[in-house]
């Protein structure tokens, strides 16, 4: 099955600084990969999510970069900002009907003023 | 913006209980979804739900779990004799028919089995 890797476990950086969090996945078959926000007792928030067809992808602050030949996708965050602050999970999923999530380990960021 | 609602938000129950989590998936989605998030760790997938059966269930559903969708809006999770073990945060998720993978997520039923 499925195994999602994501580094670093935590990630401290400055208010304005920009965030990378980055993760490998195995089946070669995983065409969607989204990125959820997760704040402390809340429900983990799609913030973002790529598909196989395309390589990148940008939603103002943060963008997506995905590789497939090496497996691997990024989220960037650029001029973070303290409420940029959570848990943040990647996932992939094959297509096809009620296909599951696998998630990734977590990153948790702290954006220190 | 519609929302999946879960109830209820914390579920207290003796090791060896019966419980039944409760999810009201958004009214278009066909596609239904349970995970669970054990304190500090990642989200793990449970069982996927469609056109009233199974899609797809993961090793940790095993026998004591089993997922209903009672009438058309209610769909929920009962852990048959619960252990200690499957105190966890359980979130129900649904996605809409087509080829949008976007899966919403519920706020999550804390489950403490004492």
């Amino acid at each position: 099955g499925e195994n999602v890797e994501q580094h670093p476990s935590t990630l401290s950086v400055q208010e304005g600084d920009s965030a990378v969090i980055k993760c490998t996945y195995s089946d070669s078959a995983s065409n969607y990969f989204p990125w959820y926000k997760q704040e402390l007792g809340k429900r983990p928030q799609l913030i973002i999510d790529i598909r196989s067809n395309v390589g990148e992808k940008k939603d103002q602050r943060i963008a997506v970069t995905l590789n497939k030949t090496a497996k691997h996708f990024s989220l960037h965050i650029t001029e973070t900002q303290p409420e940029d602050s959570a848990v943040y999970f990647c996932a992939a999923s094959r297509s096809g009907t009620a296909s599951k999530l696998t998630f990734g380990t977590g990153t948790r960021l702290q954006v220190t003023l | 913006e519609p929302e999946v609602t879960q109830t209820p938000s914390h579920q207290v129950t003796q090791m060896g209980q019966e419980v039944i989590l409760r999810c009201v998936p958004i009214s278009n989605h066909l596609y239904f979804y349970w995970y669970r998030q054990i304190l500090g760790q990642k989200v793990e997938f449970l069982v996927s739900f469609y056109n009233n059966e199974i899609s797809e269930k993961s090793e940790i559903f095993d026998d004591q779990f089993s997922v209903e969708r009672p009438d058309g809006s209610n769909f929920t999770l009962k852990i048959r004799s619960t252990k200690l073990e499957d105190s966890a945060m359980y979130f129900c998720a649904s996605s809409e028919p087509g080829f949008s993978y976007e899966q919403y997520f519920g706020p999550g039923t804390r489950l403490t089995v004492t």
